[in-house]
């Protein structure tokens, strides 16, 4: 059954670039899933990202981040990132990795990983 | 952007309850709705899509209806496991969250 990991450097600092990685775990990234990135701040609800198509060209991103956000793919490494830019505070989160086909619900998601934006 | 309203925002029940949670879209998502449960330090779990189609090995007592604008999910008889905080999320037009619903003990 395919997994979701994801990977981060654990601290940013302020007014830097986050970046996570999300790995997955068999030869399938290129299937017919959208792939996203879900975040939750301590003690708060969850915010959608954005999302990539399998094809790595077509992506959505929540109006509210889209100007820092960015998602990529890598086909060859079965790998899809994220990374937000100018990070203050209000990043600090827990970050997961999640698939869906379309239009369909998230069915598959990473364990999370901690990110905190702080000097 | 579409916005989605859950209520209550925190649920106090007793084991055995039958409990109904509220969400509410901004605009039109016809089906397009999905219900997650999380537990504290876990990831998301979908129990419910298009509203009313219960995810594979979800237990029969949790049940969704509506469309549109109006949607409940609905725990007959609450399980001490099902004491967990509860998400809608429409996926109609890009993908939005209601800001949860925490079912704790009374």
């Amino acid at each position: 059954q395919m997994q979701l990991q994801e990977s981060g450097p654990g601290l940013v600092k302020p007014s830097g670039t986050l970046a996570v990685t999300c790995a997955v775990s068999s030869d399938v990234v290129s299937d017919r899933y959208w792939w996203s990135w879900v975040r939750q701040a301590p003690g708060k609800g969850l915010e959608w990202i954005g999302e990539i198509q399998y094809s790595g060209v077509r992506t959505n991103y929540n109006p509210s981040l889209k100007s820092r956000a960015s998602i990529s793919l890598d086909k060859s490494d079965n790998k899809f990132s994220l990374r937000l830019t100018s990070v203050t505070a209000a990043d600090t989160a827990v970050y997961y990795c999640t698939r869906a086909k379309f239009p369909a619900p998230f069915d598959l998601w990473g364990q999370g990983t901690l990110l905190s934006v702080s000097s | 952007d579409i916005q989605m309203t859950q209520s209550p925002s925190i649920l106090a029940a007793s084991v055995g309850d039958r409990v109904t949670i509220t969400c509410r879209a901004s605009q039109s998502i016809s089906s397009w709705l999905a219900w997650y449960q999380q537990k504290p330090g876990k990831a998301p779990e979908l129990l419910i899509y298009k509203a009313s189609i219960l995810q594979s090995g979800v237990p029969s007592r949790f049940s969704g209806s509506g469309s549109g604008t109006e949607f409940t999910l609905t725990i007959t008889s609450l399980q001490l496991e099902d004491f967990a905080t509860y998400y809608c999320q429409q996926y109609d037009n890009n993908r939005t969250f209601g800001q949860g619903t925490k079912v704790e003990i009374k």
